[in-house]
């Protein structure tokens, strides 16, 4: 398979539960990135890994908790969310190159729908 | 990263040419200009990138003005699948390798 994948396509959380996001991809890239997009408003960059380690966490709350293990998979947990956080969370990779025509992949989402 | 300004939305016929424009007067000399497009119900996909010079790819072409204050993404013949949100993004060469979203132009293609 190749690109980036994103599982589950869809989920349903009570604002008890805890959950995680999936992303995995195949291009040999060694950046990912979490995005969320809300109804209605422009992308919004949550977290970024470079060689597995975190550069950026743009004030996302604790809340969403990410993991990258190794530069092919990446994890967003999820826990006591709140219904303002239901959206499509999408992630993406890139090489992380000081040329910066390098574009991003990035996946079909998830679906978060929090009640 | 320097702000783009993005008409909300536009219409064109099927398989006439569309020029989506994209203002960055505030463009610097490092910045390169990305688009992206998101289809319905998908995450964004890259278009083509340019610096100063006009770029063709097998998607569409990028007309930059001279000045480098404005640019063009054209469809060269729009069909019913380009319907979808083109976004202008500048990505400063030397700054961070992040990558910003705006809100876009809705494209609209007529049947």
């Amino acid at each position: 398979e190749t690109g980036v994948t994103q599982t589950p396509r869809h989920l349903v959380m009570g604002m008890t539960n805890k959950k995680s996001l999936k992303c995995e991809q195949h291009l040999g890239h060694n950046a990912m990135y979490w995005y969320k997009q809300s109804a209605k408003k422009p992308l919004e960059l949550m977290f970024v890994y470079s060689l597995e380690e975190r550069v950026e966490n743009n004030s996302v709350p604790s809340r969403f908790s990410p993991e990258c293990p190794n530069s092919s998979h990446l994890f967003l947990h999820l826990h006591t969310l709140q219904p303002e956080d239901s959206a499509l969370y999408l992630c993406a990779s890139s090489q992380w190159v000081s040329e910066l025509g390098y574009g991003y992949t990035f996946g079909s989402g998830t679906r978060l729908t929090v009640v | 990263d320097a702000k783009t300004t993005q008409p909300n939305s536009m219409e064109s016929n099927e398989e006439e040419p569309v020029h989506l424009p994209c203002n960055h007067s505030t463009i610097s000399g490092t910045d390169y200009i990305h688009w992206y497009r998101q289809l319905p119900s998908q995450g964004p996909e890259y278009v083509i990138h340019g610096l100063t010079s006009n770029v063709n790819n097998r998607m569409a072409s990028l007309a930059i003005a001279e000045d480098r204050k404005s640019s063009t993404l054209i469809l060269h013949r729009a069909t019913l699948r380009d319907a979808a949100v083109y976004y202008c993004i500048l990505r400063d060469s030397a700054g961070a390798n992040n990558l910003f979203f705006g809100t876009g132009t809705r494209l609209t293609v007529i049947p």
